[in-house]
């Protein structure tokens, strides 16, 4: 069954500790994706890998850092100096990358930070 | 600057009724993708389309390039298909909308 897979669905961390979001996929795709998702505003992109060791910074990389060691796995850090680090994070991933290819989304996690 | 926009943000409907979900972009977006975010988190891709018409069981996706517009259409609305739908255009990244949450009371 191929897919994607986030883990865990929900996280809870004390303000100041880094976090890692576990992002795995087994559609043999090239890129990968992770956005934010907060109340009453549109999925924002976070980082994007077009292929294996490499990674490019979306619109809202302050704060983040991800890596691409293998092609199916791209885990997401959220480290302390995100400011509002509290969202719903998704993971996608594409064929090709970026816009012209459909995207295969996981089903997140929830991530809240006290 | 991309930009897509949906109307309404908020939709309640009853069961059966026919339900329109517009999607309204921007100059430099050749395509839209459709989508469907169950309550629990998780995104379907339900069309992807750069002209004309897509149908899907009950689901109907048209898009207008000249006046850069997309409407989702369901049919004989259902309380499962109560969730938000996202508009997400394609120019060189998705430009995501802001959703439209969806509500069919039986």
């Amino acid at each position: 069954d191929g897919g994607i897979t986030q883990s865990p669905k929900y996280l809870f961390r004390k303000e100041g500790q880094n976090v890692t979001l576990s992002c795995e996929q087994n559609l043999n795709h090239d890129a990968m994706y992770w956005y934010r998702q907060d109340p009453g505003q549109g999925l924002r992109l976070i980082y994007y890998s077009q292929i294996v060791n490499d990674f490019q910074k979306g619109d809202i990389a302050e704060g983040y850092s991800v890596s691409r060691e293998k092609k199916e796995s791209f885990p997401l850090t959220v480290t302390s100096a995100q400011k509002n680090p509290t969202a719903f994070y998704l993971c996608a991933s594409s064929t090709g990358g970026q816009g012209g290819y459909e995207q295969y989304f996981g089903p997140g996690t929830r991530l809240t930070v006290t | 600057k991309n930009e897509v926009e949906q109307s309404p943000q908020n939709l309640t409907a009853q069961e059966g009724e026919f339900i329109t979900i517009n999607c309204s972009y921007s100059v430099g977006i050749s395509a839209l993708h459709w989508l469907q975010q169950h309550p629990g988190g998780g995104i379907v891709s339900l069309f992807m389309l750069s002209s004309g018409k897509k149908k899907h069981g009950r689901l109907i996706a048209t898009i207008n390039i000249q006046e850069k517009h997309s409407s989702l259409h369901i049919t004989a609305s259902h309380p499962r298909d109560s969730a938000v739908y996202i508009c997400a255009g394609r120019a060189q990244k998705l430009v995501f909308g802001q959703g439209t949450r969806l509500t069919i009371n039986p």
